[in-house]
C-alpha cells in the first residue's frame, strides 16, 4: 500500500518570503499522480497543483511550483512571493494509475501561517 | 457559490439519533465521494459512486449508510454513532473516476457526536 508523508506538522513564513512544504511517499508502482491540495478556514480542499510520474518537467502554477525528485520519491511544493491568502492546511496526496478503482492516499498536513 | 455544496455545514446528534448529510453538486460529474477528515489523522475515503452505483465501500460500519439517487445527489445517512465518528465529512466529486480527473470537494459537514 502507498503511504504519504509529510514530516513538518506546522510552518510558517514572512509575507512575501518563499517557502517549502516537503512531502515524501512510499510506493512500487512506477505511474501515478501527485497532487498538493490546500485546505483554508473554510475547510473547502482546493486543487493547488499536480504532477504526472512518467513528466520530468515540474508542474508550475503561478506562485506554485513543485521540485519532483521521483528516485527519491520526494515531491516538495514551494510557494513563492506568499499571501496572507496562502495561510491553510496544505496536503500532499498520491494516485495510481495502475492500480484500477485507485483512491486518492492523503498525507497529514501541514499548516501553514503567513506572518504579515 | 462552490461547486460541491454539502448541507449541515454542522450538525450535533446523540448516540440514538437518525440524521443525513446532503451534498450537491453543480459541475455535471457523475462520480461522487465521501471521505471523513479526523483530528490529527489523513482524509479517509469512505465512499464512492460511479453513474449512481456504489464503487467502492472502503470498510465503512454499517451505521454509515450513503445513498446516491442522481449523478447531482449524495447522502449520507447516520444512525447509532459514536462519539468517535465526531469529525469532518467531505463530499466530493469529478467527472468519471479516472486517476487523472481532479476531485472537487465540498466545505464539509462537521459532525459531533454526544
Amino acid at each position: 500500500a502507498q503511504t504519504v508523508t509529510q514530516s513538518q506538522p506546522e510552518m510558517s513564513v514572512q509575507e512575501a518570503e518563499t517557502v517549502t512544504l516537503s512531502c515524501t511517499y512510499d510506493t512500487s508502482e512506477s505511474d501515478y499522480y501527485l497532487f498538493w491540495y490546500k485546505q483554508p478556514p473554510s475547510r473547502q480542499m482546493i486543487l493547488v497543483i499536480r504532477q504526472e510520474a512518467y513528466k520530468q518537467q515540474n508542474a508550475t502554477e503561478n506562485r506554485f511550483s513543485v521540485n519532483f525528485q521521483k528516485a527519491a520519491k520526494s515531491f516538495s511544493l514551494k510557494i513563492s512571493d506568499s499571501q496572507l491568502g496562502d495561510a491553510a492546511m496544505y496536503f500532499c496526496a498520491y494516485r495510481s494509475r495502475e492500480t484500477s478503482g485507485s483512491r486518492l492516499t492523503f498525507g497529514e498536513g501541514t499548516q501553514l501561517t503567513v506572518n504579515p | 457559490e462552490t461547486g460541491v455544496t454539502q448541507t449541515p455545514r454542522h450538525l450535533v446528534m446523540g448516540m440514538t439519533n437518525k440524521k443525513s448529510l446532503k451534498c450537491e453538486q453543480h459541475l455535471g460529474h457523475n462520480a461522487m465521494y465521501w471521505y471523513k477528515q479526523s483530528a490529527k489523522k489523513p482524509l479517509e475515503l469512505m465512499f464512492v459512486y460511479s453513474l449512481e452505483e456504489r464503487v467502492e465501500n472502503n470498510s465503512v460500519p454499517s451505521r454509515f449508510s450513503p445513498e446516491c439517487p442522481n449523478s447531482s445527489h449524495l447522502f449520507l445517512h447516520l444512525h447509532t454513532l459514536q462519539p468517535e465518528d465526531s469529525a469532518l465529512y467531505l463530499c466530493a466529486s469529478s467527472q468519471g473516476t479516472a486517476p487523472g480527473n481532479t476531485i472537487y470537494f465540498g466545505e464539509g459537514s462537521w459532525l459531533t457526536v454526544v
